[in-house]
């Protein structure tokens, strides 16, 4: 089946313990990116990934890291969360062929 | 960057009636555009897209238009049933450069 898997989906924390989000996708999309979900502003864009070693910043990236050492995974991390950083994460992947993009469940995050 | 405007932010409609969602773009360029649904708690799900060279495209109850010259596109749901329910995100992009920008979202809410 295809999809995009994140881990953890919930995940209460305190202001500065490093932490990671996982994100893995199985259909062999070149493109994926991260974003954040906070009421009233939709969905704002953190991280993109064209491809393996090649990322960008995106909308909102201060606080946030990524990597993309493998086609299928594209974690995200928080090298010192605030509680500004509390929000609802997704990951998604493309299709470079459909232009489909597929969002993984999402991650809860709180930052006390 | 893309620019896209999203109206209106929330929507009543009974049971049967039509909802439409309106969304502007402002690069040109763009050339293909997406509506995610998200229910409650739950990842945004593609439900319908289309792309520049073309004006319209159905999917039984929902269908999307687009208008280049003003640079807007819109979601039509005819027949509203109370599943349908949920937060809509229009979105832009141009093919080739795989950043999608979202709109701020449609609370819509189907009065039984």
């Amino acid at each position: 089946e295809a999809q995009v898997t994140q881990n953890p989906r919930y995940l209460i924390t305190v202001t500065g313990k490093k932490l990671t989000v996982t994100c893995s996708q199985n259909m062999n999309h070149e493109y994926m990116s991260w974003y954040r979900q906070d009421p009233g502003l939709g969905l704002r864009q953190i991280y993109y990934s064209m491809n393996v070693e090649v990322t960008d910043k995106g909308d909102v990236p201060e606080g946030y890291k990524v990597s993309r050492k493998e086609k299928r995974n594209f974690p995200l991390i928080l090298e010192s969360p605030s509680p500004n950083q509390t929000s609802l994460y997704f990951c998604a992947s493309r299709s470079t062929s459909t232009d489909t993009q597929y969002f993984g469940p999402g991650t809860r995050l709180t930052v006390l | 960057g893309e620019n896209v405007e999203q109206h209106p932010s929330t929507l009543s409609v009974q049971e049967g009636d039509s909802a439409v969602i309106k969304c502007t773009y402002s690069d040109s360029a763009s050339n293909y555009f997406p509506w995610y649904k998200q229910e409650l708690g739950k990842r945004p799900q593609l439900i319908i897209d289309i792309r520049s060279n073309v004006g319209e495209k159905k999917d039984q109850r929902i269908a999307v238009t687009l208008n280049k010259t003003a640079k807007h596109f819109s979601l039509h749901i005819t027949e509203t049933q109370p599943e349908d329910s949920a937060v809509y995100f229009c979105a832009a992009s141009i093919t080739g450069r795989r950043a999608l920008t979202f709109g701020s979202g449609t609370r819509l809410q189907v009065q039984p």
